[in-house]
């Protein structure tokens, strides 16, 4: 299986630029997407093929990487962005990260 | 809008099976592979598996093959997954989600919360 790693947990001002980064353990091309979860919620899409903005996500995300190495972004950070943030691949079957906890200060 | 709709909450005994649905609308339900996804409390999203509305055919991941049975009824445009032999471990939360063209999932259930208790 290809291992997707990410840091656990993060915590940023609201205003304040925040990357979460997720490492591959093999590559994948371009075939990374990221996930907004919020407690008690379903995932929701917030970036496909790596930089590609999901229908009805704010502008503030955004994506990038390739290979092993991706970044996902979110520019000003605002209070409601509090959740936890997944990448996923989807070039050898599907896997997910662990996970990353954005907390706001 | 794509609106994937879950059946309710399961308690379930071990070694017992359960069957979860997924109603979809809004889209063509057989343009669109389904796929489920299981989270465990405090823990990531895992795969298991996938089913083409349009003729049945499934793909399994390997560690769910002889747990997860997914079909698909085109005329009520739903989507079922069966889980068999129940132990603790499949306790968890499990979804049903659209997927897209280049792997993402656009479109997840509300998902089923199962719980395997004596």
């Amino acid at each position: 299986d290809t291992v997707l790693t990410q840091s656990p947990a993060l915590a940023v001002s609201p205003g304040e630029r925040v990357s979460i980064s997720c490492r591959a353990s093999e590559g994948v091309n371009s075939y990374m997407h990221w996930y907004q979860q919020k407690p008690g919620q379903q995932p929701k899409l917030l970036i496909y093929k790596a930089s590609n903005l999901a229908s009805g996500v704010p502008a503030r995300f955004s994506g990038s990487g390739s290979g092993t190495d991706f970044t996902l972004t979110i520019d000003p950070v605002e209070a409601d962005d509090t959740a936890t943030y997944f990448c996923q691949q989807s070039w050898n079957d599907y896997t997910f990260g662990a996970g990353t906890k954005l907390e706001l200060k | 809008e794509v609106l994937l709709q879950q059946s309710g909450a399961e308690l379930v005994r071990p070694g017992s099976s359960v069957k979860i649905s997924c109603k979809a609308s809004g889209y063509t339900f057989t343009d669109y592979y389904m796929h489920w996804v299981k989270q465990r409390p405090e823990q990531g999203l895992v795969w298991i598996g996938r089913i083409n509305p349009a003729n049945g055919n499934t793909v399994y991941a390997e560690k769910f093959k002889s747990k997860a049975t997914l079909t698909a009824d085109k005329s009520s445009n739903t989507a079922y997954m069966q889980l068999s032999s129940l132990t603790s471990e499949d306790t968890a939360t499990y979804f049903c989600t659209r997927r897209i063209t280049w792997g993402g999932f656009d479109g997840w259930g509300q998902g089923v919360m199962v719980t395997v208790s004596s």
